[in-house]
């Protein structure tokens, strides 16, 4: 079974500060990774994913994301923070094209709170 | 482009009444998911619409829930009758191809407390 494992709750940072958000997961096949952002009062927004090739992969607002399947990891990464940036952050697992099974494992999130 | 729409955006009900939660995708996407966010847990899966049909109901919990999707359009989600541990935010989720290469777009949630 998938799973992903987020091991911060809450963490805060200055604006203007580098930001890293862990996430590792587990899983038996090459998975599907995604970091999704949720704003106050907004929906869940793809922020980035990676599913094959560089495991460097951009995403929106600034974001990038490693893949490194030695440590079943899928960090979350930022060199300067903004403060619109506070919101909740959530790393979750697919099984790609499987699809017979689409769904999404979800970790628990991370709260990121910016101060000045 | 409109995105996909949740009502209500809160309810609030007694244990043991019934709370039929709606989601309209956006136009044309025929994949429609059903996530649950438990408080301070991760947000579980619940099922898979593919148009009208169930994909994947492996993560509904009981049989006091039941999803519908008449027609492909809107979904609903029923829980009858409503328990404490229904208490939660729940998303659905909209994307035009099958597999998870296509972007899924969620909607705000409709939040449930059962008091």
């Amino acid at each position: 079974a998938q799973s992903v494992t987020q091991p911060d709750i809450h963490i805060t940072v200055s604006e203007g500060a580098s930001l890293e958000l862990r996430c590792n997961y587990s899983y038996g096949a090459t998975p599907y990774l995604f970091w999704y952002v949720q704003s106050p009062g907004q929906g869940l927004q793809l922020l980035l994913k990676y599913f094959s090739g560089d495991t460097l992969v951009q995403g929106i607002k600034g974001f990038e994301a490693e893949f490194k399947r030695s440590q079943s990891s899928f960090n979350l990464r930022k060199p300067s923070v903004h403060w619109s940036d506070a919101a909740e952050y959530f790393c979750a697992v697919g099984a790609g094209t499987n699809f017979g099974n689409e769904k999404l494992t979800f970790g628990t999130g991370t709260r990121l709170t910016i101060i000045p | 482009e409109a995105g996909v729409t949740q009502f209500p955006s809160h309810s609030v009900i007694e244990k043991g009444q019934t709370v039929t939660l709606r989601c309209d995708p956006i136009s044309g996407h025929d994949n429609l998911y059903w996530y649950r966010r438990v408080m301070g847990k991760e947000i579980k899966f619940l099922l898979h619409f593919v148009k009208e049909s169930k994909q994947d109901e492996s993560g509904m919990p009981n049989n006091r829930f039941l999803a519908e999707r008449t027609g492909g359009t809107y979904s609903t989600l029923k829980v009858q009758p409503a328990e404490l541990e229904d208490s939660g935010v729940y998303f659905c989720a909209s994307s035009q191809v099958r597999g998870l290469t296509g972007e899924l777009f969620f909607g705000e949630g409709s939040r449930l407390t059962v008091l």
